[in-house]
Order: structure tokens, then sequence, then C-alpha cells
């Protein structure tokens, strides 16, 4: 069964932490994508990558960086967070290209107090 | 603009048919998707439409597609209190989809 795993389901921080939030697939795709969910907004793409070490911008990177240092695992990385970065965060993996099913995890609902 | 629009909300009863609308943006799009997703859950794949179809039916879902409108609609027969979710429609790109703003159902019994 395919699937995708995030590190926490619910995160509290602190204004100015460090966040990172984890992602594993276990599926050998290539893409993997992160994405936040606000009400009335959808979901918008922060960073996604292609393949192991690569990673492109999406919508809203601002404030946000990732890693890829292996192919199942991708991470985004609040720098510094901020009240503004409360959100649910969700992590999505497919096959190569842009038009292939993507598989979501289960969501990692941030709160930066 | 890249926005993918959708209505915020619909509340059909139980046992009605609910019809639940997109409009996309790029023409070009291979593929045209519908995701669900439940409470506390991430989005799971319900049905797509390839772009050379106007309808595809699967089960109790209906996909119709006007490509000179831009506009997708998923139709759902018989709603159950089950099918409560917010249901997204996403259209396909070079690498990544762009999904729109969801649209809340509740089914009332």
């Amino acid at each position: 069964d395919v699937k995708v795993t995030q590190s926490s389901r619910y995160l509290v921080k602190r204004t100015g932490e460090k966040v990172f939030l984890e992602c594993v697939q276990d599926m050998d795709h290539e893409n993997m994508f992160w994405y936040r969910q606000d009400p009335g907004l959808g979901l918008r793409l922060i960073y996604f990558s292609y393949d192991v070490k690569m990673k492109e911008k999406g919508d809203i990177p601002e404030g946000y960086s990732v890693s890829r240092e292996k192919k199942e695992r991708f991470s985004l990385i609040l720098e510094s967070a901020s009240t503004n970065q409360t959100s649910m965060y969700l992590c999505a993996s497919s096959l190569a290209g842009g038009e292939h099913e993507q598989f979501f995890g289960p969501g990692t609902r941030l709160t930066v107090l | 603009g890249e926005d993918v629009e959708q209505s915020l909300f619909l509340s059909v009863r139980e046992g009605d048919s609910s019809v639940i609308n997109c409009t996309y943006t790029d023409s070009s799009s291979t593929y045209l998707y519908w995701y669900k997703q439940e409470p506390g859950a991430g989005l799971q794949l319900l049905t797509y439409i390839f772009s050379n179809m106007d309808m595809k039916q699967d089960q109790r879902l209906t996909v119709l597609l006007n490509k000179k409108d831009k506009h997708l609609s998923l139709r759902i027969a018989d709603t159950q209190t089950g099918d409560s979710a917010i249901y997204f429609c996403a259209e396909t790109g070079t690498y990544k989809y762009i999904f729109g703003t969801g649209t809340r159902l509740k089914v009332l019994a």
C-alpha cells in the first residue's frame, strides 16, 4: 500500500524558532511537494523537488527552505517561524512529470505562538 | 492569472445529487483531477478526466468537462453523509498541479 508519512500531526512552536517538517514516501517517487492549506485559499505550493538534491520554488516560498538529500525524504524548514506561518502543511509525492496522481500525507498542523 | 476557482461551500440533503463546479485556467492541461479531503486527513484522488473527453462516469461520480469555457464539474449522485468533505479540482502543468480553493460539501441527514 502506497504511503506518505509526515513526522508530526500537530506541532506548536514559538516565534523565531527553527522548525523542521519531515516527509517520507515509500513509493520510489521522483517528485515531492510541500503545500500549505489555509481556509478559503486552498492548497498553495511552497516548494517541490523532482529529483534528489533538486528543488524548485513554488508559489509562496518566502520564509521557507527545503532539503532533499535522499529520494524518499523531503524536508521543509522554517528558518525563523512567524505567526503567519500557522497553517496545515501537506506533503505529497508523485511519479516524474506533472500529470500523475499525487499521493498525500496526513498533514501537519503547525501553530506558531 | 493562475487561479482555479471553486465555490467555497455546498450544502445538500442526503439522497440528493451534488454538483461541484470548477473553472480552470490552462487549456493545455492534459488531465484534470478531483481530490477529496476528509476531516483531519490529507487529499485522496477521487477521479480524473483526460482533456480530450467530455464526460467520465465512475459509479456515483460523473465528471463533465467543457474545454471551451474551461469549466469542470463533479456530480455525486445519491449523496451520502460519508461524502461530506472538501473537494478540490486541480489542473496539471509541467511539474506541478494548480489546485482550486476547495469546496466544502455538507450533507444534511
